[in-house]
């Protein structure tokens, strides 16, 4: 069964600090996409990065990075030099290749609260 | 701003009514999707559609219908409305079918008295 854990509902980060935010999945296509979104209090849904199932490389956006590791089925999100801003809720999505088509599941999310 | 327009924002009906929500996507962007954010079932994806044709279905009920018309803009259609249709609906758009980044609209939310 296609599956996206975030086992993290909320945490404290230190302004100026890295956190990382766990995200684990569960498919048994081969090829499939992985994702994070922000989700701020206003409500919007904004894009922060993507893998695919075959980079080599991890993916990395400004002080957002993935670390992706494909054998333990692990897609985690990295976000460097923490701000007040950051303080939102994260999700970690995947697109799997499947006879049905490409249909996103989202984990339940993850909510850092950064302090100053 | 993701370039995806969704209307209405706010929608308040009653049970057992029919409403319809509107999602331009981004200019160039051929998929459009359709999600409904719950705060008991989460994100759910609802369905897929690529150049006017539906490619992929989640957990969309048979009281929920969409299509995207020729001008690629996509309207999901909730019928007999349920008070646990309460949600904030969310339209994405995306350049291709599949590995690329979904941009959202802002959403609607619709409550259901």
């Amino acid at each position: 069964a296609q599956k996206i854990t975030q086992t993290q509902p909320g945490m404290f980060v230190q302004e100026k600090e890295a956190v990382t935010l766990d995200c684990t999945y569960d498919t048994s296509d081969p090829s499939y996409g992985l994702f994070w979104y922000k989700q701020p209090s206003s409500g919007e849904m904004i894009f922060l990065i993507y893998q695919g199932s075959y980079d080599q490389q991890n993916a990395t956006e400004g002080r957002y990075s993935l670390n992706f590791q494909k054998a333990r089925k692990s897609a985690n999100l990295v976000i460097s030099a923490s701000q007040l801003g950051d303080s939102a809720m994260y999700f970690c999505a995947m697109s799997p290749d499947t006879p049905g088509g490409f249909k996103t599941i989202f984990g339940a999310g993850t909510r850092p609260f950064v302090k100053a | 701003d993701s370039g995806v327009t969704q209307t209405p924002k706010h929608l308040i009906t009653a049970t057992g009514q029919r409403v319809t929500l509107r999602c331009s996507p981004r200019s160039g962007d051929l998929s459009v999707y359709w999600y409904q954010q719950s705060l008991d079932q989460g994100l759910q994806f609802l369905i897929q559609y690529y150049n006017g044709e539906e490619r992929a279905k989640g957990n969309i009920l048979e009281r929920f219908s969409a299509q995207q018309f020729p001008d690629l803009h996509s309207e999901l259609n909730l019928s007999s409305l349920e008070l646990g249709d309460s949600a904030l609906y969310f339209c994405a758009s995306s350049v291709g079918v599949a590995y690329n980044e979904q941009f959202f609209g802002p959403g609607t939310r619709l409550t259901v008295l």
